[in-house]
């Protein structure tokens, strides 16, 4: 199984101020099409997640500009340029090369300083 | 708009069993595949079982194997999760998730509790 990593767990951040999250693989997430098999998703306080960032750096329908996503193989950022008070919740990166094995980062928890 | 709503969540006795489903719409559903995915009490996200979109090919996690059967019925627009045997650790909330074309997952349900005590 393709087990995934990120830090920080936990990133206090200030309004207007960026912030970046890294993950990794424990295999290269490059399918043989290309794409980098690497999602994003948010889970807001009280609700279910919520797609980000999928197939490595394309922003899902309705996203904000200031979210993007890097990377490829193994290691990949998510970074949002200016922080909002509404970005608060819970980030996890996802693999889906192996779909629908997917398997989950850990999480990392994004609050207001 | 996709919409997908999960119900059956309750409490249940160790080596119980549940029946959860989860209703499509806004989407073709025989289109695409589906899966199941948990979240226990304060935990992050682990992945329970997906189908494919004609219900012919199922996997599951390792921690549900034998236990725990996936299904749909495209005529309905409902996916299931059958699980038996069920224990304290399969406590969580169940999010029913549909796939893309791509093979990962762009929407979810809002969830339904299992809680599985004596």
């Amino acid at each position: 199984d393709i087990v995934m990593t990120q830090s920080p767990l936990s990133l206090p951040v200030t309004p207007g101020e960026p912030a970046s999250i890294s993950c990794r693989s424990s295999q290269s997430l490059l399918h043989s099409n290309g794409y980098n098999y690497l999602n994003w998703y948010v889970q807001k306080p009280g609700q279910s997640p919520q797609l980000l960032i999928y197939l490595g750096s394309n922003r899902a329908s309705g996203v904000p500009g200031r979210f993007s996503g890097s990377g490829s193989g193994t290691d990949f950022t998510l970074k949002i340029s200016r922080v909002e008070a509404e970005d608060v919740g819970v980030y996890y990166c996802m693999q889906a090369l192996q779909s629908p094995l997917f398997t989950f980062g850990p999480g990392t928890k994004v609050d207001i300083k | 708009e996709v919409q997908l709503l999960e119900s059956g969540g309750g409490l249940v006795q160790p080596g119980g069993s549940l029946r959860l489903s989860c209703t499509a719409s806004g989407f073709t559903f025989s289109t695409y595949a589906m899966t199941w995915v948990r979240q226990a009490p304060g935990k992050g996200l682990e992945w329970v079982s997906g189908i494919s979109n004609s219900g012919d090919n199922t996997d599951y996690a390792d921690s549900v194997k034998g236990r725990f059967t996936i299904s749909r019925d495209n005529s309905k627009n409902k996916l299931y999760l059958q699980m038996n045997s069920l224990r304290a650790e399969d406590t969580a909330v169940y999010y029913c998730a549909k796939e893309t074309s791509y093979g990962f997952v762009d929407y979810w349900g809002q969830g339904t509790l299992v809680t599985v005590s004596s």
